[in-house]
């Protein structure tokens, strides 16, 4: 079945510490995106990538990094210049036929 | 750009209560709406959506119609379970990148 895998669902890290979250697609899908959930304040767009080797930021890009080298893969770096990383973050791809969401993972910084 | 309102929550109702989540957007051109629905823990499912003025989603038994004149997609359901506790989000994308916008979110808790 084709979908999105995000691994791990859970991760812990120090404060500090660069972290890099895995997002994996099998749809063929061109555009692939990043968001952040935080209670209470919906979802917020970090990056977007529409085609292989390009990526541009969105509404909340500081403290974020990403990478584009395979259409199936867009990974997201938490820098430590984040500075409330705490999160659940969700990775997206989409075709003009609509959006398909990984299951998420939740980072946990102490 | 583009940005989403949508009623906040908590929403707690009855089990077979009727169920209304507002929800009003600003967009330029010819948006395309959605309802999505997140589960503890889980993300987003797409619940159902419209891509042109009049058009009305429906899955599940819940229903949306995107209203053009009022810039509006107000989620209902007639008759709510307790299995649709969750939270609702309503989004918008528009223009050439099909980025999506979301609003917060309204949590839904439906007591038996």
């Amino acid at each position: 079945d084709g979908g999105i895998t995000q691994s791990p669902k859970y991760l812990f890290r120090k404060e500090g510490q660069n972290v890099t979250l895995s997002c994996e697609q099998n749809l063929n899908h061109d555009a692939m995106y990043w968001y952040r959930q935080d209670p209470g304040q919906g979802l917020r767009l970090i990056y977007y990538s529409q085609i292989v080797n390009d990526f541009q930021k969105g509404d909340i890009a500081e403290g974020y990094s990403v990478s584009r080298e395979k259409k199936e893969s867009f990974p997201l770096t938490v820098t430590s210049a984040q500075k409330n990383p705490t999160a659940f973050y969700l990775c997206a791809s989409s075709n003009s036929h609509g959006y398909t969401f990984g299951s998420g993972t939740r980072l946990t910084v102490v | 750009g583009d940005s989403v309102t949508q009623m906040e929550g908590p929403v707690t109702l009855s089990e077979e209560a009727f169920l209304t989540i507002n929800c009003t957007y600003t967009a330029t051109g010819y948006p395309s709406l959605f309802w999505y629905v997140q589960y503890p823990g889980e993300g987003l499912q797409l619940l159902l959506k419209a891509t042109k003025a009049d058009d009305k989603g429906s899955n599940k038994g819940f229903e949306a119609t995107y209203r053009k004149e009022t810039t509006s997609f107000h989620l209902e359901k007639g008759s709510v379970q307790v299995s649709d506790s969750a939270v609702y989000f309503c989004a918008v994308s528009g223009g050439s990148n099909y980025k999506l916008t979301f609003g917060k979110g309204t949590l839904l808790t439906v007591n038996p």
